[in-house]
């Protein structure tokens, strides 16, 4: 089956510390995009990437970094610089294909902890 | 950005229609309203998109007037299971290749009572 794999499910990290979460998906999408939710908030949009070796902020994207090296992947870290970084961090990706493209295919997310 | 403003929470019991109103009066041409269903500790997933009149699928209806500046998701028929928040996106899918210009609101969650 088609689709995106994020992991862990829960992360738990000390104050101070990197974290780098990972997604993963194979339904061959060239756009990607990271978001974050707290409780009882929508999401915000924090990087995006359209293509290969390209990526670009959104709208709160201080405190974290992207890559994209391989079209599948597009992991993100969670730096020591994000003042509040306790959330639920949601990938998700589409395709650009035809007019408007696919809808946006996400991942179940992971839940990340810092004390 | 079109910014969208739906109910904040709704309660309906099952087997009635459930219909959930979106406003979105900035709305500009070349956007499309996407619908999306989320349940705890889940991602968003896909219900229906359209960019104007009515579109139907297996799960839902979307009801989008003329003018455009609301739009209506209809789920028929509802159970337990669809007890969840619903998201109504606006935005410029078309010519920006993708989602980066969609913004997500804070949803309307849905309470389906026995």
């Amino acid at each position: 089956d088609g689709g995106i794999t994020q992991s862990p499910k829960y992360l738990f990290r000390k104050e101070g510390q990197n974290v780098t979460l990972s997604c993963e998906q194979n339904l061959n999408h060239d756009a990607m995009y990271w978001y974050r939710q707290d409780p009882g908030q929508g999401l915000r949009l924090i990087y995006y990437s359209q293509i290969v070796n390209d990526f670009q902020k959104g709208d709160i994207a201080e405190g974290y970094s992207v890559s994209r090296e391989k079209k599948e992947s597009f992991p993100l870290t969670v730096t020591s610089a994000q003042k509040n970084p306790t959330a639920f961090y949601l990938c998700a990706s589409s395709s650009t294909d035809g007019p408007v493209g696919s809808p946006l295919h996400f991942g179940n997310g992971t839940r990340l902890t810092v004390t | 950005l079109a910014k969208t403003t739906q109910p904040i929470s709704m309660d309906s019991y099952e087997g009635q229609e459930v219909n959930i109103t979106c406003s979105h009066n900035n709305i500009a041409t070349n956007d499309y309203i996407t619908w999306y269903q989320q349940f705890p500790s889940q991602g968003p997933r896909f219900i229906i998109q359209g960019y104007k009149t009515k579109v139907t699928n297996e799960v839902a209806s979307l009801f989008i007037p003329a003018d455009r500046k609301s739009s209506t998701l209809s789920l028929p028929r509802v159970s337990l299971s669809d007890t969840a928040v619903y998201y109504c996106l606006v935005g410029d899918i078309l010519n920006s290749g993708g989602y980066q210009k969609v913004t997500f609101g804070t949803g309307t969650k849905l309470q389906v009572i026995p």
